[in-house]
């Protein structure tokens, strides 16, 4: 079955250490995104790609990095820089950007 | 920049009873998304209206896209405990790629 895959569903990590969360899709779709979600925020675009070795920042950009080197993987990599990290990061794609969006399962990091 | 608010934050219901959710743009839309998402889960992509006045049904659900395309609305018709969750707007602005989010409507079915 074709799909995003999100990995690992929980993530605990240190503060001030970086951490990087995995998103593969076999989808053949060319556009991927993360967004994260804390409660009552709703969904806020931190990195996006149309296409392969292309991306560009959201509205949340700072303390996060991204590549795509291949058109099924978009890893997100939280820095130390990121102020407050603990969230539920969730990557999702879509054929062209304009169709409706396929999430993953979502990731949940907890920075202690 | 684009500002899309979803109302209302929370609405409570008993089962049987109808929900509606309303989503408004400070800008025009070229389209507007519908998302669900289950409490714990992921949002899932419902459905897409593009077209001025446009009005979907899938079921019990009934999607529209106000005229001037800067309102829409999602109304579930006698809710049941399986309709629980968040329901999320999205809009994409006039020549904009990346859609904005609202906030969402959490949906509490009361047996």
């Amino acid at each position: 079955d074709g799909g995003i895959t999100q990995s690992p569903k929980y993530l605990f990590r240190k503060e001030g250490q970086n951490v990087t969360l995995s998103c593969e899709q076999n989808l053949n779709h060319d556009a991927m995104y993360w967004y994260r979600q804390d409660p009552g925020q709703g969904l806020r675009l931190i990195y996006y790609s149309q296409i392969v070795n292309d991306f560009q920042k959201g509205d949340i950009a700072e303390g996060y990095s991204v590549s795509r080197e291949k058109k099924e993987s978009f890893p997100l990599t939280v820095t130390s820089a990121q102020k407050n990290p603990t969230a539920f990061y969730l990557c999702a794609s879509s054929p062209t950007g304009t169709d409706g969006y396929t999430f993953g399962s979502g990731t949940r990091l907890t920075v202690v | 920049g684009q500002q899309v608010m979803q109302i209302p934050q929370y609405q409570h219901v008993q089962e049987g009873e109808d929900f509606t959710t309303y989503c408004n743009s400070s800008t025009t839309l070229s389209n507007i998304q519908w998302y669900k998402q289950r409490p714990g889960g992921h949002p899932v992509f419902l459905i897409q209206l593009v077209k001025s006045g446009e009005v979907k049904k899938q079921k019990r659900l009934t999607f529209q896209f106000g005229e001037a395309k800067k309102n829409s609305s999602l109304h579930i018709t006698a809710t049941q405990t399986t309709d629980v969750g968040t329901y999320f707007c999205a809009g994409r602005e006039e020549g904009s790629y990346i859609p904005t989010f609202g906030r969402g409507t959490s949906l509490i079915v009361h047996p």
